[in-house]
């Protein structure tokens, strides 16, 4: 079983609160994503990494913005929440960044903002 | 870039019988193939994958065949159980390296 981990696993804020989502991997892998998910709908790409110092934004524009300063960590952050934030937040990793496979899910972060 | 189409979007089958995911994909250039199933409230894990040198694999009740003439890839699910219920997504990987995933299809058991 993959170990990957975020929290909180649900929050509750109200709108233009600063939030931070994290998401830490303890598998080594180079590569991490975040995908946002409308509960059992599409996953939607929003940044992702493929190493320290590397960030990219995904498919679908996110107003978050993301870091990668250590291999293990990739937090999301929102400077300003708003209601239409509220969905939920899913991270991934996968191995080698020169090699395709499977990416590993955490069990995701739902957020509801008021 | 790679678009990864899945249906049906949803299925409903009688506890036992079989249910058959379909998904087609764009970018001859994808060589992986994984499937993965989310139940309510969990991230989606993988279940079955297939790269494109096999052409289908099984585990147990599960089957992915891969057709990379037409494009196509399927999950089979024989003998189905009511904790079979779930969203099952595919996804494609393109030559560079962005995993994409088709639109998931919300699979119903009925005991």
């Amino acid at each position: 079983e993959a170990d990957i981990y975020q929290t909180p696993r649900y929050l509750v804020i109200g709108t233009g609160k600063k939030i931070t989502l994290e998401c830490s991997q303890t598998m080594g892998h180079d590569k991490m994503y975040w995908y946002q998910q409308d509960p059992g709908m599409e996953l939607h790409l929003i940044h992702y990494s493929y190493g320290v110092n590397s960030t990219e934004k995904g498919d679908l524009s996110s107003e978050s913005t993301v870091s990668r300063i250590r291999t293990e960590h990739f937090p999301l952050t929102l400077e300003s929440a708003r209601p239409s934030h509220t969905s939920q937040y899913l991270c991934a990793s996968s191995g080698p960044a020169w090699y395709q496979e499977t990416q590993y899910f955490g069990p995701g972060t739902r957020l509801l903002v008021l | 870039g790679e678009n990864v189409e899945q249906h049906p979007s949803t299925l409903s089958v009688q506890e036992g019988d079989s249910a058959v995911i379909k998904c087609t994909y764009s970018d001859s250039a994808s060589n992986y193939f994984p499937w993965y199933k989310q139940e309510l409230g969990k991230g989606p894990q993988l279940i079955i994958d297939i790269r494109s040198n096999v052409g289908e694999k099984k585990d147990q009740r599960i089957a992915v065949t891969l057709n990379k003439t037409a494009k196509h890839f399927s999950l089979h699910i024989t003998e189905t159980q009511p904790e079979d219920s779930a969203v099952y997504f595919c996804a494609g990987t393109p030559g560079n390296n962005d995993m994409r995933f088709g639109a998931g299809t919300r699979l119903t058991v009925k005991p």
